[in-house]
């Protein structure tokens, strides 16, 4: 399996345009997870899906932030209109819940920067 | 407060060193308790994971976990430049598997 595939795996743009991310999770996996990385907060996580039902999107920070998961093999992340302050690196990750440990299983990553 | 508090370091050690990262936990009903390492520009990686109280061991690597004091430990013995990266830990409970709590990681440099 190639593993949890993003896109793009960097993105800069300018503040007010709309940015959409892309994930592609393991074949299989019936969770997904989207997160935000920053020096200064670390590893937050946004919203997270079980077969393609968003079960807690308590971590979005604001309206601004939208997610979608249509299917099991892809999932989208939403920023409109983006802010300077958006900019981090944004994980996605997949996990089965039989897994052994929890195991998350993250992505490379997409690194945006807003203007 | 946080949920998930972690030293924050940087943490600096010689090749050879034997390196401690540490978390402590709020929340009692956590029972999983997992180490993810990110090297720089990736996302993290499973490292390792133990369920409820005790240590686990993996070559160079020894989890420990002491839920009475809600503490848990990462060790990482004869330290190699290769071990440079950023640790995380997580938790999870047994209700709610699917998501885990992460720690805000230690980043740690091994010095050849």
């Amino acid at each position: 399996d190639a593993g949890v595939i993003q896109s793009p795996r960097h993105e800069v743009t300018e503040m007010g345009q709309e940015v959409t991310l892309r994930c592609k999770p393991i074949s299989g996996h019936d969770y997904l997870f989207w997160y935000r990385q920053t020096m200064m907060r670390g590893l937050e996580l946004l919203i997270y899906f079980n077969n393609n039902v968003p079960i807690d999107d308590s971590g979005m920070p604001e309206d601004r932030f939208s997610a979608k998961m249509p299917n099991a093999s892809f999932s989208t992340l939403k920023i409109q209109p983006s802010e300077p302050r958006d900019s981090a690196v944004y994980f996605c990750a997949s996990s089965l819940l039989q897994g052994a440990g929890n195991e998350q299983f993250f992505g490379p990553g997409t690194r945006l920067t807003v203007l | 407060q946080k949920e998930v508090e972690q030293d924050p370091g940087p943490l600096s050690v010689p090749e050879g060193a034997i390196v401690s990262l540490n978390c402590t936990y709020s929340n009692s009903a956590f029972q999983y308790f997992m180490w993810y390492r990110q090297y720089s520009r990736k996302g993290p990686e499973l490292l390792m994971y133990t369920y409820s109280s005790g240590n686990k061991e993996d070559g160079r690597f020894t989890a420990q976990v002491d839920k009475s004091s809600k503490y848990i430990s990462l060790f990482i013995r004869d330290s190699q430049p290769s071990d440079s990266a950023t640790y995380l830990c997580a938790m999870s409970t047994n209700t709610n598997a699917g998501k885990s709590t992460f720690g805000d990681g230690t980043t740690l440099t091994v010095k050849p």
